[in-house]
């Protein structure tokens, strides 16, 4: 059974980048019609689309973060990445990494997520 | 960027009541590709429905989803005591930028 899981610092100060990793275990994260993605969710709001990326490297962002924004695989390590930098006290979330099995399919498999709190 | 409104904001009901969601697209959603979670405090969402009438794999067939366009609706036939939880909608067209709508929550009359 495919299983996500995220993890980074808990903590980062403001201006600084925040960086997450999700590890895929129990399947290929090169599967050729997979694509993963990041969610984020603030305190007690909705969900928010950060991004995605297909096992190729090609990417797709969100237009409110995307000049913050940066999504990267690692398929050596089944393992695939996100960098968001200049963070400020709106950037406290839950961040979830999950899975698409192809572009027509929503998220289907979800990582627990993990609290990343913005404050110095 | 397709904008989904979801309604009610908050949805009073008993178990066994009916409970039906909405979400409203601003622009039509390509190809029906229209989903909807579920979410429980400290959980991460779970996939209830996907091309907007699909129940994903070991979704009860109490819920159910419809809708095509810019109007979609999940129907909860009868609420179990564990279907109290906020459901969002969320539009993942051709388009990269996908989105989800606000939420609707689910509560215990």
């Amino acid at each position: 059974q495919l299983q996500l899981q995220e993890s980074g610092p808990g903590l980062v100060k403001p201006s600084e980048t925040l960086s997450l990793t999700c590890t895929v275990s129990g399947g290929s994260i090169s599967s050729t019609t997979y694509y993963w993605g990041w969610i984020r969710q603030p305190p007690g709001k909705g969900l928010e689309w950060i991004g995605s990326i297909y096992y190729s490297g090609s990417t797709y962002y969100g237009p409110s973060l995307k000049s913050r924004v940066t999504i990267s695989v690692d398929t050596s390590k089944n393992q695939f990445s996100l960098k968001l930098s200049s963070v400020t006290a709106t950037d406290t979330a839950v961040y979830y990494c999950a899975r698409r099995i192809w572009s027509g399919y929503p998220f289907d498999n979800w990582g627990q997520g993990t609290l990343v709190t913005v404050s110095s | 960027e397709i904008v989904l409104t979801q309604s009610p904001g908050t949805l009073s009901l008993s178990p066994g009541e009916r409970a039906t969601l909405s979400c409203r697209a601003s622009q039509s959603v390509f190809a029906t590709y229209l989903a909807w979670y579920q979410q429980k405090p400290g959980q991460a969402p779970r996939l209830l429905i996907y091309g907007a009438s699909s129940r994903a794999t070991g979704i009860p067939d109490r819920f159910s989803g419809s809708g095509s366009g810019t109007d979609f609706t999940l129907t909860i036939s009868r609420l179990e005591p564990e279907d109290f939880a906020v459901y969002y909608c969320q539009q993942y067209d051709s388009s990269p930028a996908l989105t989800f709508g606000g939420g609707t929550k689910v509560e215990i009359k």
